[in-house]
């Protein structure tokens, strides 16, 4: 039972245009949510965060919106660059819980 | 400052054969984690430790154990190898809730 997904395994977006990852969760116990980074090689490096309480969090050129009625998140990357190319992975866990569960990644593809 | 460190890069056994992999954190973190990653699978919890001396079976820990030696040192071994475990696993710490992962180990069981 995948509690957490990611429906788009790839995405391709032109250098300079927005890049919107989106994600899915079904555990309404979920209240902190995460996205992460991979190169080839590389393990996840931590990108963004948001916490149940909020809608929005931004960071530079990435923000992440949350959704709770819909069970939905999204980032979006604004302008994309090259140095974005990489994997990403959402994360969701609640209170008290150390242990993320993770989505099955987005390769993103950014085209110069 | 090196974070986490994972040894060995690559790997690969034979069926039957066993080996451990070595993880160590110099960030002072509690917690301690292995994650295998699979194409199409995500990043999956095999077993996780709190604290030193405490370990706790994540979501696939069948055909693995575990120890944590220290603070610093959290270590995944197989027993017998299967090629099911063919995967690139992923040692991780924290101390709240974002993790630091290492750069993984890539284990191939012919």
């Amino acid at each position: 039972d995948q509690q957490v997904k990611q429906n788009s395994p790839s995405l391709s977006v032109q250098e300079g245009r927005i890049s919107i990852l989106n994600c899915d969760y079904t555990n309404s116990m979920f209240d902190y949510f995460l996205w992460y980074k991979k190169y080839p090689a590389e393990g996840p490096t931590f990108l963004i965060s948001i916490s149940s309480i909020k809608d929005k969090n931004e960071d530079g050129r990435f923000t992440v919106f949350l959704n709770k009625s819909a069970k939905h998140l999204s980032l979006h990357i604004v302008p994309s660059q090259p140095g974005d190319s990489a994997v990403y992975f959402c994360a969701a866990t609640y209170f008290g819980n150390e242990k993320l569960t993770f989505g099955t990644g987005t390769r993103l593809t950014i085209i110069p | 400052n090196a974070g986490v460190t994972q040894t060995p890069k690559f790997q690969v056994l034979k069926t039957g054969q066993s080996m451990t992999l070595q993880c160590a954190q110099d960030m002072n973190h509690n917690s301690m984690y292995w994650y295998r990653q699979d194409p199409g699978m995500g990043l999956r919890l095999i077993y996780y430790s709190a604290s030193e001396g405490t370990t706790d079976k994540g979501e696939v820990p069948n055909g693995y154990n575990v120890s944590r030696l220290n603070k610093r040192e959290f270590s995944l071994r197989l027993e017998s190898a299967a090629p099911s475990q063919t995967s690139v696993y992923f040692c991780a710490s924290s101390e709240r809730t974002a993790l630091h992962f290492g750069n993984g180990t890539r284990l191939t069981v012919t």
